[in-house]
């Protein structure tokens, strides 16, 4: 069964910087493509960041280019999301989600863990 | 950037069949997915590739594509399908982009 648990949430100020963490379980996790997701309180998705299975291919929205960095680690079947210059509107649930090589659906997703940016 | 449009809210009645349109500038040329968030859960994938659906998810799902619009059926409508649906594409205009429908909110009366 596939699992993946996101940490390294928390409460930050506008300006500073967390990291996520995704530990991914249950399938073969270097054969996946890694997303993040993102979803404001009350509101609709929001695609933040993909990797390829690996790490040859990174992908930003244009919310969070130059501020965001994906990274994963195969031998520890982890997804990072280093993000820093945080801002009040990237407050939100941030899903760790998969992509099986050469599809574009996220087919499987963590249960997401809060970022609040607040003063 | 590529966008996708969806009602905000549908309504039908238990045993009913209903359909959710996602909106798209020439959508029928890409692959649309759809995933079904219930209430304070993760999204569930439960139409991939227009109209396949994943190992697991109920026939009752199906989905179809075709010029500018992308539509969700879902018949013979439980109370346990009432959740947000959103639809999703991959876009390559102006750079690698995963777009989401701003989802669309399902009651079952």
């Amino acid at each position: 069964e596939v699992q993946l648990v996101e940490s390294g949430g928390g409460q930050v100020k506008p300006g500073g910087s967390l990291r996520l963490s995704c530990a991914a379980s249950g399938f073969i996790f270097r054969n996946y493509n890694m997303n993040w997701v993102r979803q404001a309180s009350g509101k609709g998705l929001e695609w933040v960041s993909s990797i390829s299975s690996s790490s040859l291919n990174r992908y930003y929205s244009d919310s969070v280019e130059g501020r965001f960095t994906i990274s994963r680690d195969n031998a520890k079947n982890s997804l990072f999301l280093q993000m820093n210059s945080l801002r009040v509107d990237d407050t939100a649930l941030y899903y760790c989600a998969t992509s099986i090589t050469g599809t574009t659906l996220f087919d499987s997703w963590g249960q997401g863990v809060l970022v609040t940016v607040s003063s | 950037s590529y966008v996708l449009t969806q009602p905000p809210s549908v309504s039908v009645a238990p045993g009913k069949t209903a359909t959710i349109a996602c909106g798209g500038n020439n959508i029928g040329g890409k692959s649309v997915h759809w995933y079904q968030q219930k209430s304070g859960q993760a999204p569930v994938l439960v139409v991939q590739h227009d109209s396949d659906r994943p190992s697991g998810v109920s026939e009752r799902f199906s989905g179809s594509n075709s010029g500018n619009t992308a539509t969700l059926t879902i018949t013979r409508v439980e109370v346990g399908d009432e959740a947000d649906y959103y639809c999703q594409v991959w876009s390559s205009s102006g750079g690698d982009e995963w777009v989401f429908g701003g989802g669309t909110k399902l009651t079952v009366l």
